[in-house]
């Protein structure tokens, strides 16, 4: 059964950095079958994608963010890990890491098919 | 970026009702459309994917439809846990976008 861990600091400052660490069991990182991603919901708000990346291939992030953003990957540990620069409150929210499904190889469209409980990050003095 | 707007953003029903959920894409996204359940303070969970077939265990009350912009969600005989909010997404590009949601009260 595949499961899927956030954990990090759950308050940071205004122009700090903040980071969260994703730990999987049950499939491994490196086999290279998936592509694995962050998600964002500030409170009450919708979805936001971060960023996706395939272990020996590319890293994709959402514009918005790419600037501040850095995905990487410990095959080692099995988690993946993300980094967000410069933090303002209106970063506060809480971040899922997930699986993302190719569910059709033809057109390469994919869905999130396992999500980590979610990790709430405050961005505060 | 490709826009997915949901209607209505909260619908109320009741036990037993069957509703749809709409989302309307800016542009052309052929069938990479996802539909998302989400419980509050829980994570988002995979209903629908490639616009109509159903996630394994989902139940069969559950039905999506549509391709190119006009999508649906339809829920047929409400039950007591289908009340949650439910999200749209593409991944017809490289950049995943969701839709501002349906928020489905008693």
């Amino acid at each position: 059964q595949l499961q899927l861990q956030e954990s990090g600091p759950g308050l940071v400052k205004p122009s700090e950095t903040l980071s969260l660490t994703c730990s999987v069991s049950g499939d491994s990182l490196s086999s290279g079958s998936h592509y694995w991603g962050w998600i964002r919901q500030p409170p009450g708000q919708s979805l936001e994608w971060i960023g996706s990346f395939f272990y020996g291939g590319n890293t994709y992030y959402n514009p918005s963010l790419k600037s501040r953003v850095t995905i990487s990957v410990d095959t080692s540990k099995n988690h993946f890990s993300l980094i967000v620069n410069s933090v303002t409150a209106a970063d506060t929210a809480v971040y899922f890491c997930a699986r993302q499904w190719k569910y059709d190889i033809l057109t390469a469209y994919y869905s999130f098919d396992y999500w980590g409980q979610g990790a709430l990050v405050t961005v505060s003095s | 970026d490709i826009q997915l707007t949901q209607s209505p953003s909260s619908l109320s029903a009741s036990v037993g009702d069957k509703v749809t959920i709409t989302c309307r894409a800016s542009r052309s996204i052929s069938t990479s459309l996802n539909w998302y359940q989400q419980q509050p303070g829980k994570a988002p969970k995979l209903l629908i994917y490639g616009a109509s077939t159903l996630q394994s265990g989902v139940p069969s009350r559950f039905s999506g439809r549509g391709s190119g912009t006009d999508f649906t969600l339809t829920i047929s005989g409400l039950q007591r846990e289908d009340f949650a909010t439910y999200f749209c997404q593409h991944s017809y590009s490289t950049l995943l976008t969701f839709g501002g949601g349906t928020k489905l009260e008693i």
